[in-house]
């Protein structure tokens, strides 16, 4: 089947604007993680979704940060302001489980903020 | 969740074996560990995963002594395009309720 698919896979955007980052899991995954990485560094966590729990946002770098998942599928995260900082490769991954099952990882948004 | 610490970077030759050792002090004794490969411009694939003594599979080896308080990738004669950043990780229970985190990693530059 499909694997993980993220859009849009480069965005570019003025400083101050809101951006939306889409990430289309593996069907009957039920967990989904995004994470951030900067150029020439490790993967950062940012937020974590399993099944119907309510999520785990302590990756979140700030308030202008937040991330949503519908019917347990589709995840979407928005920065809003976003900042020149914020200008890294959004990843999203999903697995059948959490835990230590494996992460099937995107091709990612490469997201510039001018 | 189980702090990992693995060199930053390895310099190897084409046709080695190269052993990364990851260090993991407090891993729990529900916890796995689990090495990912992250290849430039793309995101981390698994490699192997295994709870104690060898695992081995067709691109690899992870030997875990029976403290568990480490773990050591292997990679049998390595290719220049086995470049790469190799990330450990331990941290997740069999629960499967939990995450798992990745760290800095160690850059493997293999040269000709």
């Amino acid at each position: 089947g499909a694997g993980v698919s993220q859009s849009p896979s480069n965005k570019v955007t003025e400083k101050g604007k809101d951006v939306e980052l889409r990430c289309d899991p593996i069907s009957g995954h039920t967990a989904l993680y995004w994470y951030r990485q900067s150029l020439g560094q490790g993967l950062e966590f940012l937020i974590y979704f399993q099944g119907n729990s309510a999520p785990d946002k302590s990756g979140l770098p700030s308030d202008r940060f937040s991330a949503e998942r519908t019917g347990g599928s589709v995840s979407t995260l928005t920065i809003q302001r976003t900042q020149q900082e914020d200008s890294a490769v959004y990843l999203c991954a999903s697995s059948f489980a959490g835990g230590a099952y494996e992460q099937y990882f995107g091709p990612g948004t490469r997201l510039t903020v001018t | 969740l189980a702090k990992t610490t693995q060199p930053i970077s390895m310099d190897s030759y084409e046709g080695q074996e190269v052993n990364i050792t990851c260090s993991h002090n407090n891993i729990a004794t529900n916890d796995y560990i689990t090495w990912y490969q992250q290849f430039p411009s793309q995101g981390p694939r698994f490699i192997i995963q295994g709870y104690k003594t060898k695992v081995t599979n067709e691109v690899a080896s992870l030997f875990i002594p029976a403290d568990r308080k480490s773990s050591t990738l292997s990679l049998p004669r390595v290719s220049l395009s086995d470049t790469a950043v190799y990330y450990c990780l331990v941290g997740a229970d069999s629960s499967n309720t939990g995450k798992l985190i990745f760290g800095q990693g160690t850059t493997l530059q293999v040269k000709p």
